[in-house]
């Protein structure tokens, strides 16, 4: 059981806009930052967006994150064949001993 | 250029200890700023966080592993060494290191490759 809770998986056909969602609490993401991460099949995850909407050097602009109280958001826009993959999203979680980190569930996105 | 590389036994008996050893370049560990992580994801399942250590040698454990896990570096030879005490199946998994700078939010920006540990006897 995940901290973090995303929908299983998600669809969508070339050229679509996608959304996933992530929701936590007020322990994680309602007080703290979110990233989220591409793994696509048999590989490493790779960082997509960090601090909510900063996409890191290289990340296309068809990917964008945002967050709204205990609950953030990826969207995909111009879907491609080559997003097919897991995304994950992740947050700090502060507890009485400090902050870790948890992430979500993942979701499968598959481009139909 | 950032690189890391996870090594270590692919297969472990339960009850045993698990060494894991990340080797990094393209960053110092004594830099500012910069710590580097462990997270695992086992067969067909989610990631889950397990560990990170800081440039001042903070370090920081999944409260639900914590009393198994231990986070070490050693700077001078830009490792840094996870153990994990009484294996069990269900930590069948494959383990990254990943390393994470405050610029970035401490994401964690770069990932190695992951390495693929069997428990089983």
């Amino acid at each position: 059981q995940s901290v973090l809770t995303q929908p299983p998986s998600a669809s969508g056909t070339p050229g679509q806009r996608v959304t996933i969602s992530c929701s936590g609490s007020s322990s994680n993401i309602g007080s703290n930052t979110v990233n989220w991460y591409q793994q696509l099949p048999g590989t490493a995850p790779k960082l997509l967006i960090y601090s909510n909407n900063q996409r890191p050097s290289g990340v296309p602009d068809r990917f964008s994150g945002s967050k709204s109280g205990t609950s953030a958001s990826l969207a995909i826009s111009g879907l491609q064949s080559e997003d097919e993959a897991d995304y994950y999203c992740a947050a700090w979680d502060d507890s009485l001993n400090g902050r870790d980190w948890v992430f979500g569930g993942g979701t499968k996105l598959t481009v139909l | 250029q950032i690189t890391l590389k996870e090594s270590g036994p692919t297969l472990v008996k339960p009850t045993q200890t698990l060494t894991l050893t990340c080797t990094f370049s393209g960053f110092s560990l004594s830099t500012s700023g910069v710590g580097v992580g462990w997270i695992r994801q086992p067969p067909g399942k989610a990631l889950e966080w397990l560990a990170l250590i800081y440039w001042n040698d903070d370090k920081r454990y999944s409260p639900s592993l914590k009393s198994r896990l231990t986070i070490t570096k050693d700077t001078s030879k830009n490792q840094v060494v996870l153990t994990m005490t009484n294996m069990d199946p269900v930590d069948t998994a494959t383990y990254y290191c990943a390393h994470s700078i405050h610029s970035s939010g401490w994401s964690f920006d770069y990932w190695g490759q992951g390495t693929l540990v069997t428990v089983s006897s």
